[in-house]
């Protein structure tokens, strides 16, 4: 079946450090890719999508790639910030709407 | 513009009982969905309800239950509650569920089962 793998954490960087968090999936057919991001005792917030094969979704300095080829969406961004300390989930949806989630990977941004 | 609303934010129960949870999409959305957060098994599927059906459904046990009234606000329903309920449920709508449309999501309701 469908599924999402993501890199295990938690990752610890010191700010302004360069971020890749990895992300490959499993699908059939074409899915939509998200990155989701969840702060201390809130729900997921949408951080960026991407809907077709080389489709870049950035948002906040968040950047990630639909690579078809590799089936991978990772998510980098350039320079970490404390505030950005969160876990970040990589989810498809494939036809039929539902979202599946890989586990998370837990983000420690030390000043 | 509201995002999504779930209550309670919290809830203690006890095994054998029943709980309802109660979600209000944001206004304009008609696809509610719900998902079950723990540690263990991480962020689950549970269904998805559009003009009052339901529509997809996860893995679940016939426990869980849901069901979206005409103005698109869904409850969920989990009937003899089990120490392995207690978790994170988030619901999450959309405009039509369509799959390159985003999730909104609530702040959750954490349910603990004593």
């Amino acid at each position: 079946g469908d599924s999402v793998t993501q890199m295990e954490g938690p990752v610890t960087l010191s700010e302004e450090a360069f971020l890749t968090i990895n992300c490959t999936y499993t699908a059939t057919g074409y899915p939509s890719l998200f990155w989701y991001v969840q702060y201390p005792g809130e729900g997921l917030q949408l951080l960026l999508k991407a809907t077709k094969a080389d489709d870049k979704g950035s948002n906040k300095g968040f950047e990630a790639t639909y690579r078809k080829e590799t089936t991978s969406f990772h998510l980098e961004k350039g320079s970490v910030q404390v505030s950005d300390s969160a876990v970040y989930f990589c989810a498809l949806t494939p036809p039929g709407g539902k979202l599946i989630f890989g586990q998370g990977t837990e983000l420690s941004v030390k000043p | 513009k509201a995002g999504v609303t779930q209550t309670p934010r919290y809830l203690i129960k006890t095994r054998g009982q029943q709980v309802t949870l109660s979600c209000s999409p944001i206004s304009g959305h008609r696809s509610v969905s719900w998902y079950q957060q723990t540690p263990g098994q991480g962020l689950q599927f549970l269904f998805e309800y559009f003009s009052e059906t339901q529509r997809n459904k996860g893995n679940f046990p016939g426990r869980f239950s849901g069901r979206q009234f005409s103005n698109s606000r869904s409850e969920m329903n989990v009937s003899t509650l089990e120490l392995g309920d207690s978790a994170l449920y988030l619901c999450a709508s959309s405009l039509d569920g369509g799959r390159n449309q985003p999730q909104h999501f609530g702040d959750g309701t954490r349910l603990s089962i004593l």
